[in-house]
Parts: C-alpha cells; sequence; structure tokens
C-alpha cells in the first residue's frame, strides 16, 4: 500500500522557521496537501494543492513541492503554531487517499 | 458557514457493526463535492476510510475495504458510515469531513470517540 512519510518530530524556536517534509513516490504526480491539528481539536487545512493557502491562513504558511518531497514551512514560529502537522495525498491512481504518520511541531 | 456533526453509539462490542452519521448544515450535499470519513485512533495519526460523491460513487481504503459501507442521504443532508466486525483496533475518534474535487478535505466535524469493547 501506498504510504508518506513524515520526521516524527521537529522542534524550533519561536520566530524562526519550521520545514516539515513528506516523502512519497506519487508525489510527483499527485498534489500535496497539509492540515494542522492541536490536542482535542479536528484537523485544520493550512495548504491544498502542493502550495494554495486557503482564506483565514497566516501568510507565514508556506508549501512547495520537489520531486517526491513537499515541504510546509512556517516562517516566523509563532508559540500558537506548536501542532501536530500531517501531510495528504491520493496514490499514483488517484483513487485513494493517504495521511502521512504526522510530525509534531515543539516550539521550543 | 459549512458545518458537519456526527453522531452514534460512544460504544460498541467486538463483532458487531458501528454506525455513524454525518449531519451537514450551511451546505446540500446534493449540490456537489466528496463526502468522507477518517479516523484516528488514541494518540496515533489520521487514517483515511472512505468518501462518497454526492452522485453516490464510492470509494474506500483498500485495507477496510470489506468490512466498509459508506451511504448518502440527501433528503436528509446527511451521509452514513458503516463498519462491519469491528475489533478494538477501531477504537478512535471518528471524522467527517467535506472533500474537494482535487482530494483534500475542506470542512471537518468535531469528530466522535467510538470504543470497541465487551
Amino acid at each position: 500500500s501506498y504510504e508518506l512519510t513524515q520526521p516524527p518530530s521537529v522542534s524550533v524556536s519561536p520566530g524562526q522557521t519550521a520545514r516539515i517534509t513528506c516523502s512519497g513516490d506519487a508525489l510527483p504526480k499527485q498534489y500535496a496537501y497539509w492540515y494542522q491539528q492541536k490536542p482535542g481539536q479536528a484537523p485544520v487545512l493550512v495548504i491544498y494543492k502542493d502550495s494554495e493557502r486557503p482564506s483565514g491562513i497566516p501568510e507565514r504558511f508556506s508549501g512547495s513541492s520537489s520531486g517526491t518531497t513537499v515541504t510546509l514551512t512556517i516562517s516566523g514560529v509563532q508559540a500558537e503554531d506548536e501542532a501536530d502537522y500531517y501531510c495528504q495525498s491520493a496514490d499514483s491512481s488517484g483513487t485513494y487517499l493517504v495521511f502521512g504518520g504526522g510530525t509534531k511541531l515543539t516550539v521550543l | 458557514q459549512v458545518q458537519l456533526q456526527e453522531s452514534g453509539p460512544g460504544l460498541v462490542k467486538p463483532s458487531e457493526t458501528l454506525s455513524l452519521t454525518c449531519a451537514v448544515s450551511g451546505y446540500s450535499i446534493s449540490s456537489g463535492y466528496y463526502w468522507g470519513w477518517i479516523r484516528q485512533p488514541p494518540g496515533k495519526g489520521l487514517e483515511w476510510i472512505g468518501s462518497i460523491y454526492h452522485s453516490g460513487s464510492t470509494y474506500y481504503n483498500p485495507s477496510l475495504k470489506s468490512r466498509v459501507t459508506i451511504s448518502v442521504d440527501t433528503s436528509k443532508n446527511q451521509f452514513s458510515l458503516k463498519l462491519s466486525s469491528v475489533t478494538a483496533a477501531d477504537t478512535a475518534v471518528y471524522y467527517c469531513a467535506r472533500g474537494r474535487e482535487e482530494g483534500c478535505f475542506d470542512y471537518w466535524g468535531q469528530g466522535t470517540l467510538v470504543t470497541v469493547s465487551s
């Protein structure tokens, strides 16, 4: 079955830049999406179609894609950005959806 | 504003069928989009269960396909999940969500915890 691979954890100090990667063989063909999930809450879409930002999402959140890896970048990290982040995409056929294992972002 | 709300039993016995409903407000299911179910075991990551198009076409996670049925009731503006032969491994928070054509979920319910235990 198709898998997306994320690092389990990333730590940054406030004001620094956090980068969270997600790797998958079908990413050159399929869009990637990023969700932020805080404890006890439902996930929130923060990036769609690799690099588009939904309305209401701060500009410090951005996404990029290069080959089989996509990256979520949070510039000028704030304490409120501490959360779990999940990438999501589809298999090469586009039929089946898959989530990455999630990355816990810790703001030191 | 689109809102989704899950409902159903919070406790299901092993080998029985888990049944949940997602009521949608602020948008008519029959107008379009996909409607999906995602679950999250306690302390673990997200897992896509399956999605249904407003026309009734369904797409299921291959690992769950033999046990899952998703249906839509446009007259009540809601869609449902049935997961049969449940075990403790099916204990999770179950979310319903609206899916865009390109494959992401833009509106989510608050989630409901379903525990499988005798």
